[in-house]
């Protein structure tokens, strides 16, 4: 079976720049996560979603940042404008339920500008 | 205060020896599971083993065991016979609750561990 597919793996941009992050869950997953990790801070939940509707968004850093999930096999995080303080791994992961494992994809590594 | 607390930054073991990394927590929930997940050089997230607050037994999966102390909370992982590939980062993660608004992962810091010959 096909894990978590995420794209690009790797990203460089100049700040100011508009950055899309893409997820593909795992088929049959109803949790969709995005994550967020640095070496200061470490892995942050920033948004996750049930069913595709976002339940908790709180993790969010700011209004730059905004995620959709049009449909249950796709996701995106999208930073606009991007700073170079966004400069991390972005991970997304799901799962099926709440009792299990949430499952990571490979990650996208960003780095602004 | 911190839900999930790794004391060790970094770890040292000989191949073949069990190693021990340490992981408390602190939830005031009746609900909970805690994970851990292994990060290598390579950056992917490979979950390991889970422990629900209601298992009556520690987990086990192969060489990973988790020492569940529930009462000290504390969710030590074991890893026996260790192996160069072990090699790695290791997170413990706690989810909280049940239902839709308890499938957040909080993450610890982390254990840097390396497995010498």
């Amino acid at each position: 079976d096909a894990g978590v597919i995420q794209s690009p793996r790797h990203e460089v941009t100049e700040m100011g720049q508009e950055v899309t992050l893409r997820c593909k869950p795992i088929s049959g997953h109803d949790y969709l996560f995005w994550y967020r990790q640095t070496m200061m801070r470490g892995l942050e939940l920033l948004i996750y979603f049930n069913n595709n509707v976002p339940i908790d968004d709180s993790g969010m850093p700011e209004d730059r940042f905004s995620a959709k999930m049009p449909n249950a096999s796709f996701s995106t995080l999208k930073i606009q404008p991007s700073e170079p303080r966004d400069s991390a791994v972005y991970f997304c992961a799901s799962t099926r339920d709440n009792n299990q494992p949430q499952h990571f994809g490979d990650g996208t590594r960003l780095s602004i500008l | 205060a911190q839900k999930i607390t790794q004391t060790q930054p970094g770890m040292f073991v000989q191949e073949k020896e069990a190693v021990t990394l340490d992981c408390t927590y602190d939830t005031s929930d009746p609900s909970y599971g805690l994970f851990w997940y292994k990060q290598p050089s390579s950056g992917e997230m490979i979950f390991l083993i889970y422990q629900g607050s209601y298992d009556q037994q520690n987990a086990t999966e192969g060489r990973y065991s988790l020492n569940f102390q529930k009462a000290r909370k504390s969710a030590n992982l074991v890893i026996s016979a260790s192996q160069l590939g072990d090699s790695a980062m290791y997170f413990c993660a706690m989810r909280e609750g049940l239902g839709g608004g308890g499938n957040k992962l909080t993450f610890g810091t982390g254990t840097q561990l390396k497995v010498e010959l």
